[in-house]
C-alpha cells in the first residue's frame, strides 16, 4: 500500500496570503495525484488531478506541481471560502489511499 | 441535477449485516466506474472498494476484503454495498463517488452514516 504523508497538518494563514500544502508519497505514483477540498459538513470537492490540472469550475488561484513523490498545492491569495482541510490521494495503485489531510485555518 | 445519494446507514451490532445503497442522475452512469470511500466524523477519507462501469476491475480495501461486496445496476442507476460480519472499526460516514477517470473522484454524495456499535 501507497502511503501518502501530508504536512503540515495544520496551517495558520491570513485572508489573502498564499498557502503552499505538500504531500508526500511512500513510493513513486508518477503524476497520479489529485487534491480535494473539503469544507466542514460538506462532500470533498475535485480540485486538481493529474498532479496540476485544475477540475472544472475550479479557481486559477488554485494551482499545484509534482510528480514522482513529492506534490505541492498552492493557493495564491486565499479566500475565505478557502479555509478548508485538504487531502491528496493516489491513483497510481490500489488499494486508492489518501493523506491524512492538511487544515488551512485563518491567522 | 447532476447527484448521488446515499441510503441504508445506521445503527447496528457488531457482526451483523448493512446494505448500502446509492442512486445515481444527472449523467450517464454505466459510463463511469464508481467507488464507496468511507470517513470516521471528524477524520480523514479511506477509500473501501471500487467497481467498473461494466462491473468488472472490482477493488476492496484490506480492512474490508472478504466482508465486503460492492456491486452495481447500470439498468436502475445505482451502486450497493454489501456489508457483512461489520466491527466497530467500521462506523463511519460512507460517500458514494462517481471515478472522473482511473481513480480521481469529480462528484461526491453527501454519505450515510454507519454505526457497529452493541
Amino acid at each position: 500500500e501507497i502511503v501518502m504523508t501530508q504536512s503540515p497538518a495544520t496551517l495558520s494563514v491570513s485572508p489573502g496570503e498564499r498557502a503552499t500544502l505538500s504531500c508526500r508519497a511512500s513510493q513513486s505514483v508518477g503524476s497520479n495525484l489529485a487534491w480535494y477540498q473539503q469544507n466542514p459538513g460538506l462532500a470533498p470537492r475535485l480540485l486538481i488531478y493529474g498532479a496540476s490540472t485544475r477540475a472544472t469550475g475550479i479557481p486559477a488561484r488554485f494551482s499545484a506541481s509534482g510528480s514522482g513523490t513529492e506534490f505541492t498545492l498552492t493557493i495564491s491569495s486565499l479566500q475565505s471560502e478557502d479555509f478548508a482541510v485538504y487531502y491528496c490521494q493516489q491513483y497510481n495503485n490500489r488499494p486508492l489511499t489518501f493523506g491524512g489531510g492538511t487544515k488551512v485555518e485563518i491567522k | 441535477e447532476v447527484q448521488l445519494v446515499e441510503s441504508g446507514g445506521g445503527l447496528v451490532q457488531p457482526g451483523r449485516s448493512l446494505r448500502l445503497s446509492c442512486a445515481a442522475s444527472g449523467f450517464i452512469f454505466d459510463d463511469y466506474g464508481m467507488h464507496w470511500v468511507r470517513q470516521v466524523p471528524g477524520k480523514g477519507l479511506e477509500w473501501v472498494s471500487g467497481i467498473g462501469w461494466n462491473g468488472g476491475n472490482i477493488g476492496y480495501a484490506d480492512s474490508v476484503k472478504g466482508r465486503f461486496t460492492i456491486s452495481r445496476d447500470n439498468a436502475k442507476n445505482s451502486l450497493y454495498l454489501q456489508m457483512n460480519s461489520l466491527r466497530p472499526e467500521d462506523t463511519a460516514l460512507y460517500h458514494c463517488v462517481k471515478d472522473l477517470s482511473h481513480g480521481y473522484f469529480d462528484l461526491w454524495g453527501r454519505g450515510t452514516l454507519v454505526t457497529v456499535s452493541s
